[in-house]
């Protein structure tokens, strides 16, 4: 597998505009999660999904953050309209629990820069 | 609210030196505790992880020590390199239903040669 797979690496945009994130995660991974990654605030989980369902988007910063996830294979970040302080690294990663309510590790994929001007 | 605290945020060290990173945790239900190691340009990806019913882990040049009493872990880099230089994230979870990790801030480590 290829791992988890965001796209576009790099976004400059200018404010006011909207910006779309998107993820691929690892094939027969059942949680997908949303992090933003800044200096001050470090790693902040912004939303996650199980099977494709939003479960927890009490981290999503404001309205103009949005998520979708319509299928096991694709994510959506969207930001509309987007303001410099958006402007972070954003992380999608995806996970499975083993079995008996274990933890495993969370797959990160390489992360989108953006920058807003 | 911050449940995972760790410090120090920056950590410079030579090349054979011991890096120690700790890690300090609020909620007595957290049961699995990891490392993740990023790169620039990077995600992070696990290192190593812990469970508390032991007090130490160990992976090559790297350890965890956990101590459940006082709600605190540490990462133990031996013989560090320059290769080792990253940023660092201590996280924590709670195993069974939503066990998603909660981070640390983040250390970024500095090996010199």
């Amino acid at each position: 597998d290829a791992g988890v797979i965001q796209s576009p690496r790099h976004e400059v945009t200018e404010m006011g505009q909207e910006v779309t994130l998107r993820c691929k995660p690892i094939s027969g991974h059942d949680y997908l999660f949303w992090y933003r990654q800044t200096m001050m605030r470090g790693l902040e989980l912004l939303i996650y999904f199980n099977n494709n369902v939003p479960i927890d988007d009490s981290g999503m910063p404001e309205d103009r953050f949005s998520a979708k996830m319509p299928n096991a294979s694709f994510s959506t970040l969207k930001i509309q309209p987007s303001e410099p302080r958006d402007s972070a690294v954003y992380f999608c990663a995806s996970s499975f629990p083993l079995g008996g309510g274990m933890n495993t590790e969370a797959f990160f994929g390489q992360g989108t820069r953006l920058t807003v001007v | 609210q911050q449940q995972v605290k760790q410090s120090p945020q920056s950590l410079i060290v030579q090349k054979g030196g011991i890096s120690i990173i700790n890690c300090a945790y609020e909620n007595t239900a957290f049961d699995y505790f990891p490392w993740y190691q990023q790169f620039p340009g990077k995600g992070p990806a696990l290192l190593i992880a812990i469970r508390p019913d032991v007090s130490e882990k160990k992976e090559g040049r790297f350890t965890i020590s956990f101590n459940k009493s006082a709600k605190q872990f540490s990462l133990h880099i031996m013989d560090s390199q320059p290769g080792d230089s990253a940023t660092y994230f201590c996280a924590a979870s709670v195993s069974g239903g939503s066990y998603i990790p909660t981070f640390g801030r983040g250390t970024s480590l500095i090996v010199h040669p």
